[in-house]
């Protein structure tokens, strides 16, 4: 079974703090994707890799920052929380080829106060 | 800019009813279609793939796909009321990586 993982299940924070979510996968998927989720919004992307080093941006990057060393890890930063970034934080990751079905890590619920 | 609509429902059915959950697409050239369950306050898990039109079933669960009228669909049989949760579809084109989402339909199912 594919395994996601995710560094935090839930996490407080200040205005201004640096914010790091960190994110694993154990199936060797190229793709990786991070989203945030807020009731009445719905599932919203935020940035993707699809390799090593590699990223792009999604519908909502502002505010944030990716980093993806590692093919199994991807990490999204937060440079300075503010409180309307306070959210479900979901990764989720894909093989990728020609169906590109998604697996989701368990969600962090960040607040920022 | 590509669509994916559900009824927001909330949909209520009685316990041992047919739950069916509908999702309409608008680009044309989506490959692949996907079902996930979301049980509150926990993350989206894949319950059914779909990616040739006709039926697929999957024990009380069966996907039913029309690429002609970009249109997929969700039944449950025999509903049950752990299978109250938020469903989730979700397409792809295939030619990118991401899926597009639905906002999701609240399933409640009454004992």
């Amino acid at each position: 079974d594919v395994k996601v993982t995710q560094s935090s299940r839930y996490l407080v924070k200040r205005t201004g703090e640096k914010v790091f979510l960190e994110c694993v996968q154990d199936m060797d998927h190229e793709n990786m994707f991070w989203y945030r989720q807020d009731p009445g919004l719905g599932l919203r992307l935020i940035y993707f890799s699809y390799d090593v080093k590699m990223k792009e941006k999604g519908d909502i990057p502002e505010g944030y920052s990716v980093s993806r060393e590692k093919k199994e890890r991807f990490s999204l930063i937060l440079e300075s929380a503010s409180t309307n970034q306070t959210s479900m934080y979901l990764c989720a990751s894909s093989l990728q080829g020609t169906y590109n079905e998604q697996f989701f890590g368990p969600g962090t619920r960040l607040t920022v106060l | 800019q590509k669509e994916v609509e559900q009824n927001s429902g909330p949909l209520s059915v009685p316990e041992g009813a047919i739950a069916s959950l509908n999702c309409t697409y608008s680009d044309r050239v989506s490959q692949s279609f996907f079902w996930y369950r979301q049980y509150s306050g926990k993350s989206p898990e894949l319950i059914m793939s779909i990616y040739s039109n006709g039926d697929k079933e999957d024990g009380r669960f069966t996907a039913q796909l029309n690429k002609a009228s970009q249109y997929v669909s969700l039944l449950i049989r025999d509903s049950q009321p752990s299978d109250s949760a938020t469903y989730l579809c979700a397409v792809n084109s295939g030619s990118a990586r991401q899926l597009t989402f639905g906002s999701g339909t609240q399933l409640t199912v009454l004992p």
